[in-house]
């Protein structure tokens, strides 16, 4: 298994572009997330999906959507990037809800806005 | 709004001493909370998944307690190893999953 991969590593933008991180993972999981983590910060959830075709929004999710068409992908869009979204971003998955399992991150994705 | 606290930012410590990291959160209605540990540059690894009826877990030099009333949960290392240096974040789980900022942890050779 793969695990939880992400592309891609780093990303250069510029204020107003958009762009599509991708994840996808091989373990048949059914919840899935993406989080941002910022310096001296703990991660911060954005957006979240408990299965194929079912999303849900999370603490931070102003500017950014995010879709569920399999069950394998979970693509974050930036709309419009803006300074603000210069951050590390993560995506993560487990077997259930998040309420009772472990949960596996991917590497990350490094987003620089300028 | 759950808040999720590790103290302290960074620690440093030589080799083979035990050391005590710590989380305290502000609700007490979690269903779980787990310890990840991140190393320079990566994501984050699960080390321990403690539900919210159990009191603690264990693997290998790693035990985590949680007392829940009390809002707070401790990350015990034994005999510390250089290899154990990186970033230990602490997150509950009820709705969504809220972590710490984390512990920067050096053990020193």
């Amino acid at each position: 298994n793969a695990g939880v991969t992400q592309t891609p590593k780093f990303q250069v933008l510029k204020t107003g572009q958009s762009m599509t991180l991708q994840c996808a993972q091989d373990m048949n999981h059914e919840y899935m997330s993406w989080y941002r983590q910022d310096p001296g910060m703990g991660l911060r959830l954005i957006h979240y999906s408990v299965g194929a075709g079912i999303t849900d929004q999370g603490e931070v999710p102003n500017g950014y959507n995010v879709s569920r068409s399999t069950t394998e992908d979970f693509p974050l869009r930036l709309l419009s990037a803006a300074p603000s979204q210069t951050s590390v971003y993560f995506c993560a998955s487990s077997y259930g809800q998040l309420s009772t399992d472990t949960q596996y991150f991917g590497p990350g994705t490094r987003l620089t806005v300028l | 709004k759950q808040e999720v606290t590790q103290i302290p930012a960074a620690l440093s410590v030589p080799e083979g001493e035990n050391l005590v990291l710590n989380c305290s959160f502000t609700d007490s209605a979690i269903y779980n909370l787990q310890w990840f540990r991140q190393d320079p540059g990566k994501g984050l690894t699960s080390l321990l998944l403690i539900q919210s009826s159990q009191r603690e877990q264990t693997s290998g030099r790693l035990n985590a307690s949680l007392d829940k009333s009390s809002g707070r949960s401790t990350l015990y290392i034994a005999a510390s190893q250089p290899g154990d240096s990186a970033t230990y974040l602490c997150a509950v789980s009820r709705n969504d999953m809220r972590f710490g900022a984390g512990t920067r942890l050096t053990v020193k050779p």
